[in-house]
């Protein structure tokens, strides 16, 4: 079946980065793209970006423009996600989604967020 | 930025009753809206896309409805696993891709 399974908790200082990992499973990895999106705690959910791994395409939030890079290994079906300079607020548990592997993609379920990853919490802490 | 907002922000209810769930954008998202359930300490899964189909797998309990600017999440006869948090999300002008707050569906 399809799956995606991140990486573990981590727990880093302020100013420091991080990066979480996503490992497909049960599809052609470059059939699709790979979204990033987080949910600080009692929160809702806050869009990071997206990247194809069919072409390795990229677009990042406004918000996180310069702090967030994406990208993929199409040789170990992996996806990550690279946060830096990270403040308190960045704590929260951050999730990837299969999308679609363009960016002007069109009607139908592959083109939505599924499945998703089961989460990754990183904490910044001093 | 597209703004989704959702209401109410909880719904109470009791099994077996029907919950209607509303989104609106602020301004037209097409049929490009989707809705998420996320159950505690879950990650989100899709129950809708594209206004109203359901998502493989989804119960024919849960419908869709809308087009535009305003959207509707209907579940009937509420089973107790259906308790949980709803949130919709739309990509029809992106970036950003935007979510709703979320609706809480509490017993």
């Amino acid at each position: 079946q399809v799956q995606l399974v991140q990486s573990g908790v981590e727990v880093k200082k302020p100013g420091a980065s991080v990066k979480v990992s996503c490992k497909a499973s049960g599809y052609i990895f470059t059939d699709f793209g790979i979204t990033w999106v987080r949910q600080a705690p009692g929160q809702g959910l806050e869009w990071l970006g997206w990247i194809s791994a069919y072409n390795g395409h990229t677009i990042s939030a406004q918000k996180f423009q310069g702090r967030v890079t994406m990208t993929t290994d199409t040789s170990t079906r992996t996806a990550y996600m690279d946060l830096g300079r990270l403040r308190s607020d960045d704590t929260a548990v951050y999730y990837c989604a299969r999308a679609p592997p363009y960016d002007s993609s069109g009607y139908g379920q592959d083109n939505w967020f599924d499945p998703w990853g089961q989460g990754t919490l990183v904490t910044v802490s001093s | 930025e597209i703004i989704l907002t959702q209401s109410p922000a909880t719904l109470s209810l009791s099994p077996g009753e029907r919950a209607t769930l509303s989104c609106r954008a602020s301004q037209s998202v097409s049929r490009y809206l989707a809705w998420y359930q996320q159950k505690p300490g879950q990650a989100p899964s899709l129950l809708i896309y594209d206004a109203s189909n359901r998502a493989t797998g989804i119960p024919a309990r849960f419908s869709g409805s809308g087009s535009g600017t305003d959207f509707t999440l209907t579940i009937n006869s509420l089973e107790p696993e259906d308790f949980a948090v709803y949130y919709c999300q739309q990509r029809h002008n992106w970036p950003p891709i935007t979510f709703g707050q979320g609706t809480r569906l509490e017993i």
